[in-house]
């Protein structure tokens, strides 16, 4: 069965800190497709990564970075010198391929809130 | 220009009533979904359209209708609404429905039944 864990509820830092946010999925196919989603306080999801199973090349774009592993299933996001702006809810999802084109779903984890202290 | 936008943004309603939240995306994507958001933030799919073809239907109850008049357009329909309702819907649009593009979300409606 398809699965996103999220352990931690709830992170709180200090500004300039690093913060990393843990992603565990489950899935018994061998092509998927693992996202990272943004949601602030404002209430819209925003888009940042979509990385697929084949490709496990660390990425980095600003200050965030994604770490994939599938040796422990996990898709981890850092947030270097964290900013008040990164407060947000972040959401790991995950989709499998299907067959034939067949149209999927994101399976999403329960979100983690990011509170960045000024 | 609103890639994926729905209306209305907030609706607030009694129970037994019927609504609608429209949703309509701009950029060309053959498949649409509405996820639904609950008070614990938890999101979850309830249905995908591909190309007008109702392709997922997450065993939501029949008092919801997605109506999905083109492939620009998916709308969700909700009839004798119960306070249980009561969450964020999302509406969102892909190029291709097995996932191999990202998903972009309108900015939600959140429901509240009174």
């Amino acid at each position: 069965a398809q699965k996103v864990t999220q352990a931690q509820t709830e992170i709180s830092v200090v500004e300039k800190e690093d913060v990393t946010l843990d992603c565990v999925y489950e899935t018994r196919d061998t092509t998927y497709y693992l996202f990272w989603y943004k949601q602030p306080p404002s209430g819209e999801l925003v888009f940042l990564i979509r990385r697929n199973s084949f490709d496990e090349q660390n990425e980095i774009s600003g200050r965030y970075s994604w770490n994939f592993q599938k040796s422990t299933s996990s898709f981890n996001f850092t947030i270097t010198a964290s900013q008040v702006v990164d407060s947000a809810v972040y959401f790991c999802a995950l989709s499998e391929a299907g067959y034939g084109g067949a149209t999927n779903k994101l399976i999403f984890g329960t979100g983690t809130l990011l509170a960045v202290q000024p | 220009d609103t890639a994926v936008s729905q209306t209305p943004k907030y609706l607030v309603t009694q129970m037994g009533n019927d609504k609608s939240i429209k949703c309509e995306q701009n950029l060309g994507h053959d498949t649409m979904y509405w996820y639904k958001q609950d008070s614990k933030k938890f999101l979850k799919i309830m249905f995908s359209y591909n190309n007008k073809e109702l392709i997922i239907n997450e065993t939501v109850p029949n008092r919801f209708s997605p109506k999905s008049p083109d492939k620009a357009h998916l709308n969700l329909h909700i009839n004798s609404l119960e306070l249980g309702d009561s969450a964020v819907y999302f509406c969102a649009s892909s190029q291709e429905g097995n996932m191999n593009t990202e998903a972009f979300f309108g900015q939600g409606t959140r429901l509240t039944v009174v």
